[in-house]
């Protein structure tokens, strides 16, 4: 089973629709949860931390369950500006530095 | 505020030839540092990190390698590249999350 696996997308959405994202991680001890945001051929670029409690940013929406090892990201009222690559990042416990895990993406493409 | 510069951006290389990539930090001291790469469609791949001068783990086992002369300095390199090693070179600052450069895309042809 791969560490960190997310839908295969890719997502092709028009403006203004809703859209969720789903990863899941095989480490149960994992700690820390991220999205970052990748475009074309650029960095990729912290979105949003996800915690426990769940967590918004605007039209943002981070949920994690932990029972699951299940994170998801919901993103509302899509723009234009918003089509890039979204990836799943998981911080393994303990052992070396490095432990960050990066899920392979979901690319997302908002249509006008 | 911290920054991090990462050059050059692009470069073409042939077969059988040196490499060497750059990445400095600046606004932060002994940042935990590292270099990873995303071949096409594929992941980030994690290559070595370090948490400080001269100290380098290596994730993968490969034809690069990694140093640090400076605590805000790190370098890729490699003697001889080989067309497996095309891909888009990123390194990264910080612990959790992390901060990366721009990249470079390097095409071995």
């Amino acid at each position: 089973r791969k560490e960190v696996e997310q839908d295969p997308g890719p997502f092709n959405v028009p403006e203004g629709a809703t859209v969720a994202f789903n990863c899941t991680y095989s480490n149960s001890a994992s700690q820390s949860f991220f999205w970052y945001r990748q475009d074309c051929r650029k960095e990729p670029k912290l979105l949003m931390s996800v915690y426990s409690s769940g967590n918004e940013d605007g039209r943002f929406t981070a949920q994690l369950n932990r029972a699951s090892q299940y994170i998801s990201l919901l993103i509302r009222d899509s723009k234009l500006s918003d089509s890039a690559t979204y990836l799943c990042v998981v911080n393994l416990v303990g052992g070396s530095q490095g432990n960050l895990i990066f899920g392979k993406g979901t690319k997302l493409s908002v249509k006008p | 505020s911290q920054t991090i510069h990462q050059w050059p951006a692009t470069l073409v290389q042939p077969v059988g030839s040196p490499l060497s990539l750059e990445c400095t930090v600046e606004g932060t001291s002994n940042p935990n540092l590292y270099w990873y790469r995303q071949a096409a469609g594929r992941g980030l791949q994690l290559l070595f990190y370090s948490v400080g001068i001269g100290q380098i783990s290596s994730e993968v086992p490969q034809n690069l390698s990694a140093s640090r002369p400076q605590d805000r300095q790190f370098i890729l390199s490699s003697k001889k590249l080989l067309l497996s090693d095309s891909g888009f070179y990123l390194c990264a600052w910080g612990d959790s999350p992390l901060h990366f450069g721009n990249g470079t895309r390097l095409t071995v042809t």
